[in-house]
This record gives C-alpha cells, sequence and structure tokens, in this order.
C-alpha cells in the first residue's frame, strides 16, 4: 500500500503571496490532517478533514484555510504569507475519525517564506 | 488548551546507555500515542496506551500508561545509534491531537 504523499516537497515563497499545498492519503483513509511543525512551536494541528468536511481547527488565523475532496485527498491555501509561516508542513492521514487510530504521516512540505 | 509536558527537551547518551522521556498531563487522558521522527524524516507512529498502567514493549521499547492515566513514559533499554531522533508523545482529546514538545536524543558512537 502506497504511503502518504505530498506535493510539493520545498517551496520558496515570498510575503504576501499564497501557496497551496497538496496530500493524497492512504487508501482506504477518510481522515487527513495537517499540521505545521517548527523549531520553536513543534508539532501544531491545524485542521482534520473527513468525508469532506472540517471536522476540528486549531487555532491559527484565518489565513490558513483547507479543504477535502471526495476521493480523500486535501489541499490546504495559506494567503498573505508572512516570514513566520516558514515551516515544515505534515499532512497525516487514519482510517476513521475518532481516538483510537494511529495517524500515518506523509513526507511533509517545507515551506520557506522570503 | 489541552496541554501535554515533556521531559527533557533534550538527551545525549553512549551508545549502550539506557534513555528515558516522560509525558504529564494535568488532566486525566483518554489515550497516549508515542511517535519517532528521525532527523530529516516524518513522525512514525510507534504505539498507542489505552488501559491505566498499561505497559507494552517493542525489543528495546518499554511504553507505560500511569495508574492515574495522566503520565506516561517511554524507555529505551541498551540504546543504538539507530535511537537516534526525536520522540513525541500526543493525546487525542476534543477532537484533536496534541503534540508534547518532544525529547531529542542523540546517541554517541
Amino acid at each position: 500500500k502506497a504511503g502518504v504523499t505530498q506535493t510539493p516537497r520545498y517551496l520558496i515563497k515570498t510575503r504576501g503571496q499564497q501557496v497551496t499545498l497538496s496530500c493524497s492519503p492512504i487508501s482506504g483513509h477518510r481522515s487527513v490532517s495537517w499540521y505545521q511543525q517548527t523549531p520553536g512551536q513543534g508539532l501544531q494541528f491545524l485542521f482534520e478533514y473527513f468525508s469532506e468536511t472540517q471536522r476540528n481547527k486549531g487555532n491559527f488565523p484565518g489565513r490558513f484555510s483547507g479543504r477535502q475532496f471526495s476521493n480523500s485527498r486535501s489541499e490546504m491555501n495559506v494567503s498573505t504569507l508572512e516570514l513566520g509561516d516558514s515551516a515544515l508542513y505534515l499532512c497525516a492521514s487514519r482510517q476513521l475519525a475518532g481516538e483510537n487510530n494511529e495517524q500515518f504521516f506523509g513526507p511533509g512540505t517545507r515551506l520557506t517564506v522570503l | 488548551g489541552q496541554q501535554v509536558m515533556q521531559i527533557p527537551q533534550y538527551q545525549h547518551v553512549q551508545e549502550g546507555e539506557d534513555f528515558t522521556t516522560y509525558c504529564n498531563s494535568s488532566t486525566t487522558l483518554s489515550n497516549i500515542q508515542w511517535y519517532k521522527q528521525r532527523p530529516g524524516g516524518h513522525p512514525v507512529f510507534l504505539i498507542q496506551l489505552v488501559k491505566s498502567g498499561e505497559v507494552k514493549k517493542q525489543k528495546r521499547l518499554t511504553f507505560q500508561f500511569g495508574e492515574a492515566k495522566k503520565n506516561s513514559s517511554l524507555h529505551i533499554t541498551a540504546t543504538q545509534t539507530t535511537d537516534v531522533g526525536t520522540y513525541f508523545c500526543a493525546l487525542y482529546n476534543f477532537n484533536k491531537f496534541y503534540f508534547g514538545s518532544g525529547t531529542k536524543l542523540n546517541v554517541k558512537p
């Protein structure tokens, strides 16, 4: 079974631009979560999608948004980029929403904002 | 919001020494998960603990969930250079995953 894939792997943008990141979950997984990882703040939850619906959201500004398609693939968008948005963005998939199942992480997208 | 404290932040050990990282919460947890992230890699699920006082072993790794379900630990016996990485605990609460800050393990050969 193929793992979680994320595209692109690396991205360089300038302040004020917007960016869209993509995540393809493991086949059969319906839940996709997004995380931001930085050296200072660690792994922070952005949002989770399940069956095309946002299930919950972390404490991030409205510039961060996402969506999920009927095939469970997910995208996240960051508008009006700021220098502080430079981070590794990870997505993770799991079979069902709920507490008792492991998350499978993708390799991440390394975003650099100049 | 829900927080889980993880200590220590860093640990440097000589190969063959033991290593332990701890996660503590002020509230009772329904479950806790552990992940490992190698340098330059992504988090990989290790285990999930659910029951009070639960102890699970994976080769040289021993995971414990406290009796009060407010703390957990990961112990590695006789570390090897392949154990290098950052170990995170994570809890699921209010439909969100909360990760500890991680313990970065460095093993000197």
